[in-house]
Parts: structure tokens; sequence; C-alpha cells
């Protein structure tokens, strides 16, 4: 039931983009994405909520295709405050989540250089 | 606002000791999460509640036990410590449980030897 990240890992020049998708196998009411940078605890980005609500930080935008039981991150003209390993975590449901039982992916490393 | 605090941010234990490790929010939220992180297998919720007097089991609860003392804390014991709970862990809170962010704590690093 974990989601799979993908890339795993990603190395950008400043002011470059990058996507960072995340799938699951099973039926998808919400998708959380947060991002953590080394020895801290993660913080949050952004939720999208099956039906279109969405509610994020202004520069953080992301999709969520709920027939695909995707979601994808956008990080566009990155900045080096942009590297930190970023997660996404799946809440189950077709007709109603589950409570904040979130189950969350691996992670993708992301790494912006001067 | 301290936000959410955990103590201890470090401890020791031989295995079959026993540790309660505290979380409070001074938000008042109302859902309150434990989480354990690996290395490369990213955050895996322990136990929730999602609101003050219910607990419920996440996706790997066996080994831990919670308590909704209050709205505020939310304890995670381990009765019996073994090496696989060596971790880092990280409590987490939110005003409710569907559009809400949760907030995390700095982190307790277990290490059971």
């Amino acid at each position: 039931q974990q989601p799979v990240q993908s890339p795993q890992a990603v190395i950008l020049r400043e002011g470059e983009d990058a996507v960072i998708n995340c799938s699951s196998s099973k039926a998808l009411y919400s998708v959380h994405w947060y991002r953590q940078k080394h020895g801290e605890a993660p913080v949050f980005l952004m939720i999208l909520l099956k039906g279109g609500e969405q509610k994020g930080h202004e520069k953080i935008s992301a999709s969520f295709n709920e027939k695909k039981q995707q979601s994808s991150l956008y990080l566009t003209a990155s900045q080096l405050s942009y590297s930190g390993t970023y997660f996404c975590g799946t809440e189950m449901g077709v007709y109603g989540g589950s409570q904040g039982n979130l189950i969350f992916g691996k992670g993708t490393k992301l790494s912006v250089k001067p | 606002n301290a936000g959410v605090t955990q103590t201890p941010k470090f401890q020791v234990l031989k295995t079959g000791q026993s540790m309660t490790l505290q979380c409070a929010q001074d938000m008042n939220h109302n859902s309150m999460y434990w989480y354990r992180q690996d290395p490369g297998m990213g955050l895996r919720l322990i136990y929730y509640s999602a609101s003050e007097g219910t607990t419920d089991k996440g996706e790997v609860p066996n080994g831990y036990n919670v308590s909704r003392l209050n709205k505020r804390e939310f304890s995670l014991r381990l009765e019996s410590a073994a090496p696989s709970q060596t971790s880092v862990y990280f409590c987490a809170s939110s005003e409710g449980h569907e559009i809400y962010e949760q907030y995390f704590g700095p982190g307790t690093r277990l290490t059971v030897t």
C-alpha cells in the first residue's frame, strides 16, 4: 500500500525545474506533501483532496489525478532552500478519508546546487 | 507558542527495558499522531488519535501502546524495547483530519542495544 515516489533522487542547478511523482495502487482520498531537511522535522507543503480542493503554500504547485491514483509536485525556478527530502503521504478511501491515517512514500531527495 | 514538543530528544535503552515518549501541543489541535522514521523507509504511522478520547492503530503498531491523556498530550509507550525499535520518533498534530496540515515535533532519537 506504500505509494511509490519517483525519482528517488534528483540534482538540480539553481533556477531549474523539477517534478516529483507519487503513485498508489489503491484509490486515494487525499495526497499530502511534506519536505524534510537533514536532521529536522518534516514541514507541510500541500494537501490535495479528492474532488479538487487544495491547500498549500503559494510558491508550490501540485496536481492530483484521481483516476490514475497519482500526484505530482512541481518545483519551478528552484532555490538552494528547496534542497531536502520530499515525501508524499496518501490517505486511502473512495468515499471518505481515514481520519488522517497517512501512508508515506520513501521520499525523493532533492539537491539544488549553486 | 511552542508548537509540538517532544521529550526526551535522545534515549538509549537496553533490550527489554520500557519507556514512554512524551508529546504535547499548544495549538488546541484535535488530532495527534506518532510516526517512526527509519533510513530509506520514510515515515510510518504507529498510532493516531483523531480526537480526544480516541486512538487507532496505524501502519506499524506492534510493540507500542499510546495514551491520549487530554487534548494537549499524546504519549507513546514501549513496554519491552527491542533493537528493531531503534528509530527516530516524531509526534505530530493537526487541527482536524481532512484538509489540515500536520505539524511535527523535533523528534526523539531512540537507540535500543
